[in-house]
């Protein structure tokens, strides 16, 4: 598609469930990145893949949070055992190379998921 | 440590008047400098950036932006608004690497609100 895609743009989940939230970069963009934004807050930078290579996960909350780009396309975002404070808007950027470069800052985002748990 | 701040949480300005948005930034070095908008259930817009070069960047929409390294900072003005430009900026750095790129991740502020009197 011309731009980056997540799915689905609305979720609503009791305390303690699992979701599963999806991200379509760009096609041909080797960089994707996860970020997380609280109502009233800039996003904060969650994890990095570069290809299918999970190069950064230090934005990660807690061990409940997990990703995955098996192929080095589509991403999901994981969260286990959903708590209120998990409540935010996750957004997906992804960037590619620009004059033979790669240009990570040159990011792309997606439209987000907003989960609320309840 | 690297961070971001918006001073100003909300501003009003008169359709036609100029505008400007401040914006600080902590970092050891000359860092990639970005400004993005980000309207109600939409995704964040790449208004411009400052990679290196003319400290005075033009972007989308008739914004413009200066970087001054001596204040660290990196203002984003446009001369004259239109109601159309309401919506939440947010200023952002990102670390340089050697290979031309970043590190990966951006570092947000916390966003400054724009509402346009008629």
């Amino acid at each position: 598609g011309a731009g980056v895609s997540q799915s689905p743009r609305y979720k609503v989940a009791k305390r303690g469930q699992d979701v599963a939230l999806r991200c379509d970069p760009i096609s041909g963009h080797v960089s994707l990145f996860w970020y997380q934004q609280a109502l009233g807050q800039g996003p904060e930078f969650l994890t990095y893949f570069q290809n299918e290579a999970q190069l950064d996960k230090s934005g990660l909350p807690s061990d409940r949070f997990f990703a995955e780009r098996p192929e080095g396309s589509v991403s999901t975002l994981k969260i286990q055992r959903t708590q209120q404070e998990d409540s935010a808007v996750y957004l997906c950027a992804s960037s590619g190379f620009y004059g033979g470069r790669l240009q990570n800052t040159e990011a792309f985002f997606g439209q987000g998921t907003r989960l609320t748990v309840v | 440590a690297q961070s971001v701040t918006q001073p100003d949480i909300h501003i009003t300005v008169s359709e036609g008047a100029s505008l400007e948005l401040r914006c600080n930034y902590s970092y050891g070095a000359t860092p990639y400098l970005f400004w993005y908008v980000q309207s109600p259930g939409q995704g964040l817009q790449l208004l411009l950036k400052y990679f290196s070069g003319d400290t005075l960047v033009q972007g989308i929409k008739g914004f413009e932006a200066e970087f001054k390294r001596s204040q660290s900072s990196f203002n984003l003005r446009k001369p004259s608004v239109h109601w159309s430009d309401a919506a939440e900026y947010f200023c952002a750095v990102g670390a340089r690497m050697n290979y031309g790129g970043s590190q990966g991740n951006l570092i947000f502020g916390k966003g400054t609100k724009l509402s346009v009197k008629p």
